[in-house]
Parts: structure tokens; C-alpha cells; sequence
């Protein structure tokens, strides 16, 4: 079965360090891929996204995906994190195979510490 | 551009009552999407919608559980009679035409809690 993994439940990281959330992915083809945020008591945020074409995207706020077809991966990153960053981060995978469908992964929380 | 609206944004009922959740999309919008978030089992689909045909409701989890949408701007999520394992967070989402093309906008979210 098609399944998004976001291998970390928490991650806790010092305001200005750099920033990386794991994604994988099961799929066939190459999917339509997104990562998502969201701030507590509040839906969620499109940061970027992935269809075709350079596998580097660049999103809001200063974040950055890179899609490696070959490990299945698509992996949010930061180059220095600000205490507004501190929410949860949701992976989400679609294509034919989820039919018009998004299917997202547990989330991971960061935190920032000063 | 408004977003999508949902109301109430708390919920609080005894289990056997009735609970309406409200979702007003963002205008022009063809397709619609109910999820629900816990701890337990993340963020799952309920039911979506194109142009106000359901389309997929493999993701609803019981009869008591169904939704509606009468015209463009309006789609309700009903749960009748509500249990306490149904407390979640419920969110509607909508994206313009294109499919996976296009992103899915979320609204806030209703909690709800079910004594």
C-alpha cells in the first residue's frame, strides 16, 4: 500500500542552526509531493511543492525540498531556523495511484530552543 | 480571498446528540475535502467532492457519519449521534481545478469534543 513515512515524531533545534525533516514515500511513478505547516490551533499551510521538472524547490518562508527519486525521499530543509518555526510539519503524497487524494504523514513537531 | 471557512470553531456535546460542522470553500473552487486529524491516526480523508458530487467517501467511518453539499459555496459534515471516540479535529480544505496540480487550502479546523 502507498504510504508517506516521516520518520521524526520531534525534533528540537537551536534558533539559527540548520534544519532537516525526512520524508519518504512508497509510490510507482513520481508522485505529486508537498509539505505542509501547521501552527497549533490553526489548519494547515502550504509551504511547497513538487510535481516535475528541477528537483530542488524552493518554498516560503525560506524552506527548500529536494525530491531524490532514488531514496524515495523528499526532505524539507532549512538554513537557519527562527523561533517562528516552531509548528508541526506534515509530509503529503499524491498521483494516480491515490487517486485525486493526498495521503500525509504523522507530522513532525519541531521546537526551537534560544 | 477569504480562505476556507469553517464554523463552529469549538464544539462541545454529549455523545447522541446531532453535530453539524460547516465549511464555506474559497469561491471558485471546484473540489472540497473533509479530514479529520487525532493523535492516533494523523490526518485522514473523509470524503471529497467535485463540483458538489461526492466522489469519494471511502474514508467516512460509519453510517453515523455522512456529508453534504448543496451548492458551490456550502458543505456540511454531520455525525449523528455522536460518540466520544469521534473527538478530533475537523478540517475542510479546497483547491480550484487541476487535480493534484493544485494545492489544497485548509480551513482552522473544528474541534470537537464529544463527552
Amino acid at each position: 500500500a502507498q504510504s508517506v513515512t516521516q520518520p521524526d515524531i520531534h525534533i528540537t533545534v537551536s534558533e539559527g542552526a540548520s534544519l532537516e525533516l525526512r520524508c519518504n514515500y512508497s509510490y510507482g511513478a513520481t508522485p505529486y509531493l508537498f509539505w505542509y505547516v501547521q501552527s497549533p490551533g490553526q489548519g494547515l499551510q502550504l509551504l511547497l511543492k513538487y510535481f516535475s521538472g528541477d528537483t530542488l524547490v524552493q518554498g516560503i518562508k525560506g524552506f527548500e525540498a529536494e525530491f531524490k527519486r532514488s531514496q524515495s525521499s523528499f526532505n524539507l530543509r532549512k538554513p537557519s531556523v527562527h523561533w517562528s518555526d516552531a509548528a508541526e510539519y506534515f509530509c503529503a503524497v499524491g498521483g494516480t495511484e491515490y487517486g485525486n487524494k493526498l495521503v500525509f504523514g504523522a507530522g513532525t513537531i519541531l521546537r526551537v530552543k534560544s | 480571498d477569504a480562505g476556507v471557512i469553517q464554523s463552529p470553531r469549538h464544539e462541545v456535546t454529549e455523545m447522541g446528540q446531532e453535530v453539524t460542522l460547516r465549511c464555506k470553500p474559497i469561491s471558485g473552487h471546484d473540489y472540497l475535502f473533509w479530514y479529520r486529524q487525532t493523535m492516533m491516526r494523523g490526518l485522514e480523508l473523509l470524503i471529497y467532492f467535485n463540483n458538489n458530487v461526492p466522489i469519494d467517501d471511502s474514508g467516512m467511518p460509519e453510517d453515523r457519519f455522512s456529508a453534504k453539499m448543496p451548492n458551490a459555496s456550502f458543505s456540511t459534515l454531520k455525525i449523528q449521534p455522536s460518540e466520544p471516540r469521534d473527538s478530533a479535529v475537523y478540517f475542510c480544505a479546497s483547491s480550484p481545478t487541476g487535480g493534484l496540480n493544485q494545492p489544497q487550502h485548509f480551513g482552522d479546523g473544528t474541534r470537537l469534543s464529544i463527552l
